[in-house]
């Protein structure tokens, strides 16, 4: 069974940059969540996909977006990168019947200069 | 506002101790609360928790959840190097959008000495 795997592992940007990241689901899980975890906290969630929709999201602006496709996989766009947005960006995968219990990639480590 | 407060923020012991790690929370809708285990960068899931009173064990890990006065411990006995890590508490909450989202405390950062 393969885990969670998230795409790419580190990534420095500049202020006012685009960011995408990348997740691939767990086999049969259908959920798809993202968090964003600053040094020092705990995770803190931006948004659910589920059948490629969203289906909940956090206290995060317009310029946080993602997307779900047929595979269940799903990527994290980020607009007019700021500082503050430099963390670890977290992706969780979950499935039908147990969608609280979500199994987490390894992360990816973004650096805005 | 929903809050998840983890308490020690850290803890130094020795191998072969037995710690209790501590998890309170106040937030609506509650519908589960999860422990998860951080050793680098991936949380890797312990338990899941509904109901009071149940306690969940796994090896030298068990947790308990008391509903009423809205807290959870997690224990750890004879603690080896390999439990060093951060232990994430997470609270699920019904939401109107169908969505199940984690609330996380700050974390609890182990360290075991030899």
């Amino acid at each position: 069974e393969t885990g969670v795997t998230q795409s790419p592992t580190h990534l420095i940007k500049t202020r006012g940059q685009q960011v995408t990241l990348r997740c691939s689901s767990q086999s049969g899980h259908n959920t798809v969540s993202w968090y964003q975890q600053a040094l020092g906290q705990g995770p803190q969630f931006i948004f659910q996909y589920y059948r490629e929709e969203e289906n909940g999201r956090g206290n995060f602006p317009p310029r946080f977006s993602g997307l779900q496709f047929p595979n269940y996989s799903s990527e994290l766009n980020v607009n007019a990168l700021e500082l503050d947005d430099s963390a670890l960006y977290l992706c969780a995968s979950s499935k039908t019947g147990t969608r609280n219990i979500q199994y987490f990639g390894a992360g990816t480590r973004l650096s805005v200069l | 506002e929903d809050k998840v407060v983890q308490s020690p923020l850290s803890l130094v012991v020795h191998e072969g101790d037995t710690v209790t790690l501590n998890c309170s929370y106040e937030v609506t809708n509650f519908r589960s609360l999860l422990w998860y285990k951080q050793e680098k960068k991936a949380p890797t899931f312990l338990f899941m928790l509904t109901s009071s009173g149940i306690e969940k064990k796994s090896g030298r890990l068990s947790s308990i959840l008391d509903k009423k006065e809205l807290f959870s411990i997690l224990n750890i006995t004879a603690t080896q190097t390999g439990d060093s890590a951060v232990y994430l508490c997470a609270v699920d909450q019904h939401s109107g959008a169908g969505s199940y989202q984690l609330t996380f405390g700050k974390g609890t950062k182990l360290s075991v000495i030899p």
